[in-house]
């Protein structure tokens, strides 16, 4: 049973084309996060919700707009993608409220922008 | 402000040998610290954490890490290597509940390991 889970696994998509990824936990926890993985294998934190709270917008384009429709599911669309949007995206999850909370990280949805 | 710096973004060991890639952090506040493990085309694996309990932290498959406030360090180590260690490490700090919101990574350390 898959804690963090996140579809596609694969997108291959033209430019100025649309494009959601999905994310799902089923771990109970009230923190979820989008991070951005490049070519270096550099992770850039690009959102975080809170209860479906919007805590961390770093710096990224108004293109990616992060959808919480409930605690358990954080969802990525992008618009108008780019050559530069290519790469890895991953959800991850945690519980803030506890004494551990570590990350926990779905599989990855790898972007191909042609 | 918090961050992390893992010197050597390669490092080469050969099987057997120990294994030893280095984390630095920099943190205003005693900081939660942890190590993950990313292989070829898969997410990132929790490999151990530090959680202000004990200084030398084991986690799975072997290794072990050591938080060492004096030198701001939290460095991975293995004592033998083998070929399914192979993989991207990420060390990565955050403060400690409930503001532990945040999570900074380093850029990561490719391990390759030699037959």
């Amino acid at each position: 049973d898959t804690a963090v889970s996140q579809t596609p696994k694969y997108l291959v998509t033209q430019m100025g084309n649309d494009k959601s990824i999905k994310c799902e936990q089923n771990l109970g926890h009230d923190t979820m996060y989008w991070y951005k993985q490049d070519s270096k294998k550099f992770l850039k934190i690009m959102f975080s919700y809170n209860n479906k709270e919007l805590i961390i917008n770093e710096t990224v384009p108004n293109r990616f707009s992060p959808k919480s429709p409930d605690k358990a599911h954080l969802n990525l669309h992008i618009n108008s993608l780019e050559l530069g949007d290519s790469a890895v995206y991953f959800c991850a999850s945690s519980q803030t409220s506890i004494h551990t909370g570590e990350l926990f990280f779905g599989e990855g949805s790898r972007l191909t922008v042609l | 402000a918090q961050s992390v710096t893992q010197l050597g973004s390669h490092v080469s060991v050969s099987e057997g040998a120990l294994v030893l890639l280095r984390c630095n952090y920099s943190s205003s506040v005693p900081p939660y610290l942890f190590w993950y493990v990313q292989y070829p085309n898969q997410g990132l694996q929790l490999l151990l954490k530090y959680t202000s309990a004990a200084t030398l932290v084991k986690g799975i498959n072997g290794f072990e890490a050591e938080f060492k406030k004096s030198e701001t360090s939290f460095h991975l180590t293995k004592p033998s290597a083998h070929m399914s260690d192979a993989a991207e490490y990420f060390c990565a700090v955050t403060k400690p509940p409930p503001t532990g919101n945040q999570f900074y990574f380093g850029t990561g350390t490719s391990l390759t390991v030699i037959p």
